[in-house]
């Protein structure tokens, strides 16, 4: 079973560039998220889709990030324009509707914002 | 909102030493628990879950049980390997939509 899919992998942009992250989950995920994981604490929910639809996205900031998930499989999440606290690894995760809490992540695209 | 607390790392231990890594939180609500792992290199992944009080999770010889009383999840094994060393975070899960708040993880490394 191929795994969450992520790219690119590493990106390296100025503040007030901005950048996009792609996100492929496991086939029949209906449920996706993307975490911020800035260094040295834990990931943070940004904003968590059931299919394409938006179930919680309390904690991204809209006035710079966005994210859609089309047809309710791939998504990809934008941030413009990027600040130097947006330096971070982005996860994707998804799951089955079946096992909440059971998440299964991509290897993350790290962003560095100069 | 939910809250996890983990101990302060970096922990290094030698090979076959017993490990703890402790775990609290604070919930609304009645959580599950987990514990995911990230290997060099790699994505997070769970290493064991609890869904109920007095549970007991386990999965590659690591163990944790579900303390209600204590609000506590604390992470043990009881004879670590050098390909243990990894990023161990502790998460809970509640709400009808499961959020998964995680701690700060602590870092393991062993040592041969």
């Amino acid at each position: 079973e191929a795994g969450v899919a992520q790219s690119p992998r590493y990106k390296i942009i100025e503040k007030r560039q901005s950048v996009a992250f792609w996100c492929n989950p496991i086939s029949g995920h209906a449920t996706l998220y993307w975490y911020q994981q800035i260094l040295g604490q834990g990931p943070k929910l940004l904003i968590q889709f059931q299919n394409n639809g938006v179930v919680d996205d309390s904690q991204l900031p809209k006035d710079r990030f966005s994210a859609e998930r089309l047809k309710g499989v791939d998504s990809t999440l934008k941030i413009q324009p990027a600040k130097l606290e947006d330096s971070a690894v982005y996860l994707c995760a998804s799951r089955t509707y079946r096992a909440p809490g059971e998440l299964f992540f991509g290897e993350g695209s790290r962003l560095t914002v100069l | 909102g939910d809250s996890v607390t983990q101990m302060e790392g970096p922990v290094t231990l030698s090979e076959e030493a017993f490990l703890t890594i402790n775990c609290t939180y604070t919930a609304t609500g009645y959580p599950s628990l987990f514990w995911y792992v990230q290997y060099p290199g790699e994505g997070l992944q769970l290493l064991l879950k609890a869904t109920k009080a007095d549970d007991k999770g386990s999965n590659k010889g690591f163990e944790a049980t579900y303390r209600k009383e204590t609000t506590s999840f604390h992470l043990e094994k009881g004879s670590v390997q050098v390909s243990d060393s990894a990023v161990y975070f502790c998460a809970t899960a509640t709400g009808a939509n499961s959020k998964l708040t995680f701690g700060k993880g602590i870092t393991l490394s062993v040592r041969p």
